[in-house]
């Protein structure tokens, strides 16, 4: 089963690169979450979006930009990377927000220098 | 925004003693959620309430849903070496603006000592 899947799981940019992180869920769940993880920090929501083509501003959204444009997937785009954003990603799902399990996949591990 | 406050932020304990974590949040939540992670991989679901007041159990874990739906409580009886985590309550949005917003909080990191 693959349930949520993050691509890629490493990646190493340099300050004012770009890239796109992808989530993948193959449960057809309405929500889909982005959150990075930082140590003492817990996880911070960055985006989150309550179903295809919609898209909304959780905590820490700065510096990062999302979209849905398939249900399945909810990329997550760094315009111009910075060391401040060097930490864990992790993607979610959930079928809808009524309290149904949330599936997290196993995290992305961004690093800029 | 919403915040979460859960405390202890770590713990200390002897193999065999109970646990008690809490959260509190300034926000009323509609379901409670309490995870834990293990190094390097992502948060798995150990128990989720859906009701003010709700009291629930998994094994030897015990999870309550708080009356004013502003906090939640999870204790371990009997820890062993393998509940060694880091814990983290979330709460998902009631509505309006929140609605579908899942908010964590800080964590709470776990050793026993065998």
């Amino acid at each position: 089963n693959a349930g949520v899947t993050q691509t890629p799981k490493f990646r190493v940019l340099k300050t004012g690169q770009s890239m796109t992180l992808l989530c993948a869920q193959d449960m057809n769940h309405e929500y889909m979450y982005w959150y990075r993880q930082d140590p003492g920090m817990g996880l911070r929501l960055i985006h989150y979006s309550v179903g295809e083509g919609t898209t909304a501003k959780g905590e820490v959204p700065d510096g990062y930009n999302v979209s849905r444009l398939k249900k399945q997937n909810f990329l997550l785009g760094l315009e111009s990377a910075a060391p401040s954003q060097t930490s864990v990603y992790f993607c979610a799902s959930s079928r809808r927000a009524s309290g149904n399990t949330i599936y997290f996949g196993e995290g992305s591990w961004l690093t800029v220098v | 925004g919403q915040q979460l406050n859960q405390s202890p932020q770590s713990m200390f304990i002897q193999e065999g003693e109970d646990v008690s974590m809490n959260c509190t949040s300034s926000s009323i939540f509609n379901t409670w959620l309490w995870y834990k992670q293990d190094p390097g991989e992502g948060p798995v679901l150990l128990i989720a309430l859906y009701k003010a007041g709700e009291l629930t159990s998994n094994g030897r874990l015990t999870a309550q849903f708080g009356i004013t739906r502003k906090d939640s409580f999870l204790n371990i009886s009997a820890s062993i070496p393998s509940d060694v985590g880091i814990y983290f309550c979330a709460g998902l949005g009631a509505g309006g603006t929140s609605y579908g917003k899942l908010t964590f909080g800080q964590g709470t990191i776990l050793t026993v000592h065998p």
